[in-house]
């Protein structure tokens, strides 16, 4: 079993509906949670980050996160054809300094 | 925001040559650097991490005398594939953190062609 899973997709909706992006992951370690953006050929660019259980809100972004059931989401509102990328949720038991562990990747399309 | 900057965005070399990748922090002090290789539709796979000063970590797999890591200061990690051969061929990125509370910034990838 993988530490962290995602569905790679890829996820197809239309131009302003909203989306819901998840990962589960094993590791009961993981405290801090982030959320990756990355357009093909690009590095992954961050999105969002949250520590330890909660919802945290930036835009039409939303990022939750149960410790409990060892479940994390992020939603785009109004999503956008901009938004068209690969999502990558990256968890991490501390942060700076320790090690990141990826999901897979969910590919999105925003379709006009 | 922080930034890292990666040079070169792409390369193409002979197979048997050398290629290196430098990866700045721009307006951080970088303690920590990771260099991650990314194959097509697939997630980042960490390759190793190196801290400022000190010999970097190899996760397992990973040969460190062909993916040679160095982070001689808080701003520049350089990553070089000696010897290059086709296989090599990949998207290799780098990131940087300064500090335990933010995720880390990542550069914006070398994309490597191994001929």
């Amino acid at each position: 079993q993988k530490e962290v899973e995602q569905d790679p997709g890829p996820l197809s909706v239309p131009e302003g509906a909203i989306v819901s992006l998840n990962c589960t992951y094993s590791n009961s370690a993981f405290q801090y949670f982030m959320w990756y953006r990355q357009y093909s050929r690009k590095g992954p660019e961050l999105l969002m980050y949250t520590y330890s259980s909660g919802n945290k809100e930036d835009g039409r972004f939303t990022a939750q996160v149960d410790k409990s059931s060892k479940y994390i989401s992020l939603f785009i509102r109004d999503s956008q054809p901009s938004d068209s990328a690969t999502y990558l949720c990256a968890m991490s038991p501390s942060g700076g300094y320790q090690k990141v562990t990826f999901g897979t990747g969910t590919k999105l399309q925003v379709i006009p | 925001g922080a930034v890292v900057s990666q040079h070169p965005s792409w390369v193409i070399c002979k197979s048997g040559t050398s290629v290196k990748i430098e990866c700045r922090s721009l307006d951080f002090q970088a303690t920590t650097m990771f260099w991650y290789r990314q194959f097509p539709k697939q997630s980042l796979m960490l390759m190793a991490t190196s801290n400022e000063g000190s010999k970097a970590t190899y996760e397992q797999g990973v040969e460190k005398d062909k993916f040679l890591i160095n982070h001689a200061s808080l701003t520049l990690s350089t990553l070089t594939v000696t010897s290059a051969h086709p296989e090599d061929s990949s998207f290799y990125i780098c990131s940087a953190t300064g500090r335990a509370d933010y995720g880390y910034t990542f550069g914006s990838g070398t994309r490597l062609t191994v001929v």
